[in-house]
């Protein structure tokens, strides 16, 4: 069965410093992994997607992702986060229909 | 495209009541799926359609809960009867076919059973 696990339930930065949010997934077949944020009182927005091709992917509000296919990881990464990055963040995986989500990780970004 | 719309935002209604949210699809999406997020149990898959037919509803809690597509363009979720443990936000999202396609979600309608 396909799984995706976010070990952190929150992550607090400081501005302007880097941040990782990590992500696990299992599957035996292959996947297709997406990234998506939600604010306060709103839907899930896609960050980026990976489907095939370069491992390194590259999303919206300079958010990136790598795909390590040994690992089965798909971490997200910002250089340098700003205050209004402050959301709950969501990996998920496709492999067929469904879309399954990981529980979340918090983003928590301090002045 | 005003992507995926629900309606209401907001319910709160009283226990025993019957409750539907709606759902109008990105036009041209042949995928709908409606999810329940609450704090204890994150995001839950309940329901998904393909081409307007229900394909697996293993994530519908109990019998009280039940979901239609009777178009392409709007689908609904009822819960009747209502109980509190219903309170959540429940999301509808819409997706092409194709392989890797991500799902577009809705505003969500925050529900709140009294």
């Amino acid at each position: 069965a396909q799984s995706v696990t976010q070990l952190d339930s929150q992550v607090p930065v400081f501005e302007e410093a880097p941040v990782e949010l990590r992500c696990n997934y299992s599957s035996s077949v292959s996947v297709y992994l997406f990234w998506y944020v939600q604010y306060p009182n709103q839907g899930l927005q896609l960050l980026l997607k990976y489907l095939s091709g370069s491992t390194l992917v590259k999303g919206i509000n300079g958010f990136e992702a790598e795909f390590n296919k040994s690992q089965t990881s798909f971490h997200l990464r910002k250089p340098s986060v700003h205050i209004s990055d402050t959301a709950e963040y969501f990996c998920a995986a496709r492999n067929t229909d469904k879309l399954i989500f990981g529980t979340g990780t918090r983003l928590q970004v301090f002045p | 495209d005003a992507g995926v719309i629900q309606s209401p935002r907001h319910e709160v209604t009283e226990m025993g009541q019957e409750v539907t949210l709606r759902c109008k699809p990105i036009s041209g999406h042949d995928y709908l799926f409606w999810y329940r997020q609450t704090m204890m149990r994150g995001l839950e898959l309940l329901i998904y359609f393909n081409n307007n037919v229900p394909i697996d509803d293993s994530g519908m809690p109990e019998d009280r809960f039940s979901a239609k597509m009777p178009n392409a363009s709007f689908s609904t979720l009822k819960i009747q009867p209502s109980e509190p443990r219903d309170s959540a936000v429940y999301f509808c999202a819409s997706s092409f076919r194709r392989e890797g396609s991500p799902l577009h979600f809705g505003n969500g309608t925050r529900l709140t059973v009294t």
